[in-house]
């Protein structure tokens, strides 16, 4: 099956800084890599998502590059901002009909310091 | 326009016991699936349901029990309690139809402590 990993587990910035967060992937046939941000208490939230056709997608401050022939996808957070302080998730599938299961990486705890 | 909804919010077991969890999916989405996300990991496929049948299960086991609804609203069983069984149970609807994105939307989710 898939595995996810995601690397740093916690990230520490100033305000207006970027951030980036890594992930590798295992299996060839995912193709869909969405990023979820996680804040206390509340269920994970896409920000942004990148197909398998596509090296690069930008939303705002937001995002995201994959390379296919090393497994590597990250999330870039630019002018970071208080706000942005959450726990962020990589996660992978594939689209085919039979399998959607989103496979996590462990997760990264990003602090903005003001 | 409700996003996806799940209850309880929290729930306090003791070890042994059955649970059983709620979800309501986003209105138009007429997949569910369940997650397991125990404290600081990432969430771990449970199963996925889409027209009233298990689809697609994880490495859980058979403990664990789901049933969908004509209505495409999702429940999430798990009988004979463990101490391990404690955390955070999401849930994801997504839509299956043709040439959907398969992007899962996630309810806040329910806190489960087995004692």
């Amino acid at each position: 099956g898939e595995n996810v990993e995601q690397h740093p587990s916690t990230l520490s910035v100033q305000e207006g800084d970027s951030a980036v967060i890594k992930c590798t992937y295992s299996d060839s046939a995912s193709n869909y890599f969405p990023w979820y941000k996680q804040e206390l208490g509340k269920g994970p939230q896409l920000i942004i998502d990148i197909r398998s056709n596509v090296g690069e997608k930008k939303d705002q401050r937001i995002a995201v590059t994959l390379n296919k022939t090393a497994k590597h996808f990250s999330l870039h957070i630019t002018e970071t901002q208080p706000e942005d302080s959450a726990v962020y998730f990589c996660a992978a599938t594939t689209m085919d009909t039979g399998r959607r299961a989103l496979t996590f990486g462990s997760g990264t705890r990003l602090q903005v310091q003001p | 326009d409700a996003g996806v909804t799940q209850s309880p919010t929290h729930l306090i077991k003791t070890r042994g016991q059955q649970v059983t969890l709620r979800c309501s999916p986003k209105s138009g989405h007429d997949t569910v699936s369940w997650y397991q996300q125990a404290l600081g990991q990432g969430p771990q496929f449970i199963f996925q349901y889409y027209e009233e049948e298990e689809r697609q299960r994880g490495n859980f086991p058979d403990r664990f029990s789901g049933h969908q609804f004509p209505n495409y609203s999702s429940e999430l069983n798990v009988n004979a309690l463990l101490l391990g069984d404690s955390a955070l149970y999401l849930c994801a609807s997504s839509f299956r139809g043709h040439g959907s994105k398969n992007i899962q939307y996630f309810g806040a989710g329910t806190r489960l402590s087995v004692l």
